[in-house]
């Protein structure tokens, strides 16, 4: 299992510019988590989905937007890049079942930069 | 604003000594979790406490969850170069749902 995969590692934008943040699993994992860690700040929830078709504001969404068609895919999207946004993205999956909370599998890291 | 407050921030420390990493909320968690990560990676999960007052070892290390469920710490004895890395701890209010993340404690153990 490759566990949970984030395209691009590293990326610039320039303000105004949109981009879409890529996040894959193949634990068949039904949640998925989308993060952005900033120096000094730990990790503050931007969105998350329960399952394929079924999206939720976490504490930090303006400026972005989610879609999850599958299980295994959950992309990020920035629509119009401002310099508030840079800072290192993550994407996570668990498997959750009632009654606990379990393992989050974190993807290596996207930095970005917008100037 | 951070619900979960860590300290220190920063800790440097030789080989061997021992140290103690604190996560303080006024909130109440259902379960709270630590979180080690290394540079360009992601975090990895270390230890998860669910019950007020448990105690878990895991090697050299040994996680509290206070009695009240609003603070945990975590303990290394003999702490070596390889237990380098950024820690986090992290409280869920439901099972299984979202984390709140504190800020971190940076670590660096010198050889």
């Amino acid at each position: 299992n490759a566990g949970v995969t984030q395209t691009p590692k590293f990326r610039i934008l320039k303000i105004g510019q949109s981009m879409t943040l890529q996040c894959a699993q193949d634990m068949n994992h039904n949640y998925m988590y989308w993060y952005r860690q900033d120096p000094g700040m730990g990790l503050k929830l931007i969105y998350y989905s329960v399952g394929a078709g079924i999206t939720d504001k976490g504490e930090v969404p303006n400026g972005y937007n989610v879609s999850r068609s599958t299980t295994e895919d959950f992309p990020l999207r920035l629509e119009l890049a401002a310099p508030s946004q840079t800072s290192v993205y993550f994407c996570a999956s668990s498997y959750i079942t009632s009654g606990r909370t379990d393992t989050q599998y974190f993807g290596p890291g996207t930095r970005l930069t917008v100037l | 604003t951070q619900l979960l407050e860590q300290s220190p921030q920063f800790l440097s420390i030789q080989e061997g000594e021992n140290l103690t990493v604190y996560c303080n909320s006024s909130s109440v968690f259902s379960s709270l979790q630590w979180y080690r990560q290394e540079p360009g990676e992601g975090p990895v999960l270390l230890v998860t406490v669910v019950t007020g007052g448990e105690v878990k070892k895991l090697k050299r290390l040994t996680f509290q969850f206070g009695d009240a469920r609003k603070d945990s710490s975590l303990h290394i004895t003999a702490a070596q170069p390889g237990d380098t890395g950024l820690y986090l701890c992290a409280g869920a209010w439901e099972y299984g749902n979202k984390l709140v993340f504190g800020a971190g404690t940076i670590l660096r153990v010198k050889s």
